[in-house]
């Protein structure tokens, strides 16, 4: 069972360039999360999924787009890459709405030079 | 919107010993989840404890104990006969009563161990 995994582990981007930080989960969770980790702001929610076919947005959605075409994938798009968008990336899943155990993939540290 | 606060960016104890980091948090909400995850150096996100806000027994898993005090807002964190694997940064997070997948989360708190 590899829970949830995240590909790739690290990346560097150049300003303006476009990506998908990709998340799948093995699990047959309903729900699924973005959230972005910077240096003394902890984790921060970008967007989310309640199920396949919808989304919604978090504290922090500018510049980033995601769907959910299936329950296993939830992929994180950066149209227009800036510098500002350099952090920690993190994918996480849960079962249910009532089950409170949310669980993470180990990270995608991205670089915007 | 709900607010989660670490205020000690570091803290040390001596193996062996008793710590409590702090966590205070803010919501209008009567029902909430709080929860302490742990992340050690290789990024993985692990959860020591949770606690929902309408129980009033403090929640424990071996030696993790939480100090949940709801009317001040307040929700601790006690490591007991610490460990050298406990050095990790301790993240305090709440989320609402419905959606682990809305986690609110504090700054962090970086836990050294001295042997």
């Amino acid at each position: 069972n590899a829970g949830v995994t995240q590909t790739p582990k690290f990346q560097v981007l150049k300003t303006g360039q476009s990506m998908t930080l990709q998340c799948a989960q093995d699990m047959n969770h309903e729900y699924m999360s973005w959230y972005r980790q910077d240096p003394g702001m902890g984790l921060r929610l970008i967007h989310y999924s309640v199920g396949a076919g919808i989304t919604d947005q978090g504290e922090v959605p500018n510049g980033y787009n995601v769907s959910r075409s299936t329950t296993e994938d939830f992929p994180l798009r950066l149209l227009s890459a800036a510098p500002s968008q350099t952090s920690v990336y993190f994918c996480a899943s849960s079962l249910r709405v009532e089950d409170t155990e949310a669980f993470f993939g180990q990270g995608t540290r991205l670089t915007v030079v | 919107a709900q607010t989660v606060t670490q205020s000690q960016p570091e803290m040390s104890v001596q193996e062996a010993e008793t710590v409590t980091l702090s966590c205070t948090y803010d919501t209008s909400e009567s029902d909430y989840y709080l929860f302490w995850y742990k992340q050690p150096p290789s990024r993985q996100m692990i959860l020591v404890i949770r606690q929902e806000a309408y129980k009033q027994q403090n929640a424990t898993e071996n030696r993790f104990s939480v100090n949940f005090q709801k009317a001040a807002k307040s929700f601790s964190l006690k490591i007991s006969d610490s460990q050298l694997g406990d050095a990790a940064m301790y993240f305090c997070a709440y989320s609402p009563i419905q959606g682990a997948q809305k986690l609110v989360f504090g700054q962090g708190t970086r836990l050294t161990i001295n042997p």
